[in-house]
């Protein structure tokens, strides 16, 4: 079935250690995004992507870092300078930005906490 | 710069009930996309609706509407006849870009409960 994958589900961190979630997508999108979800405070934009070899910083880049070395992969690294990485994280795509119904598809998360 | 206010935190309404989700929004752009998403509790978005901002045309689909007033700035949704399933949270969103993709600014949500 086609989608978007998030692995691990859940995954639980010590302080101080960098952690990498791992999104994948084979709707044959061209553009992916990362986004925190807190309680309270709805969705916030982490980074985003629209081409491969290309991203961009959205409202929270602060100690997150991605890559998008490949069309279907856009895994995020949550590092130690993340001061509040506790968070369920969600990774999106979309058909090519510009060109598209600006409708996302969602992955089903990843919940992280830090010990 | 852009803003989604969803007032209503949390409702809960008994089945069958008719519920009204509110969302005010903020832009100075002429040209926006609005959107409501669904988070089950399985917790991937669901995509339900988008809007232009030139349409005002009020929208169903099945138990489903939607209220676009740009006089008030809002978006509101309402399902009729409630069903368990429904139970969920809702996500207003708005998008500033050309064609409504990518970065989308996002409301709290509200948690919508239905009651059997």
């Amino acid at each position: 079935d086609g989608g978007i994958t998030q692995s691990p589900k859940y995954l639980f961190r010590k302080e101080g250690q960098n952690v990498t979630l791992s999104c994948e997508q084979n709707l044959n999108h061209d553009a992916m995004y990362w986004y925190r979800q807190d309680p309270g405070q709805g969705l916030r934009l982490i980074y985003y992507s629209q081409i491969v070899n290309d991203f961009q910083k959205g409202d929270i880049a602060e100690g997150y870092s991605v890559s998008r070395e490949k069309k279907e992969s856009f895994p995020l690294t949550v590092t130690s300078a993340q001061k509040n990485p506790t968070a369920f994280y969600l990774c999106a795509s979309s058909i090519l930005a510009g060109a598209g119904t600006g409708e996302l598809f969602f992955g089903e998360g990843s919940r992280l906490t830090v010990l | 710069a852009q803003k989604v206010t969803q007032a209503q935190t949390e409702i809960s309404v008994v089945e069958k009930e008719d519920v009204t989700l509110d969302c005010v929004y903020e832009t100075r752009d002429t040209t926006y996309y609005l959107f409501w998403y669904k988070q089950p509790p399985s917790g991937e978005l669901v995509f339900l609706i988008r809007r232009n901002s030139f349409d005002e045309q009020n929208e169903i689909s099945g138990r489903y509407s939607w209220n676009f007033q740009k006089s008030t700035s809002s978006f509101n949704f309402t399902i009729t006849a409630s069903q368990v399933v429904d139970s969920a949270v809702y996500f207003c969103a708005l998008s500033e870009a050309p064609f409504g993709n990518e970065k989308l600014t996002f409301g709290t949500g509200t948690r919508l409960t239905i009651i059997p």
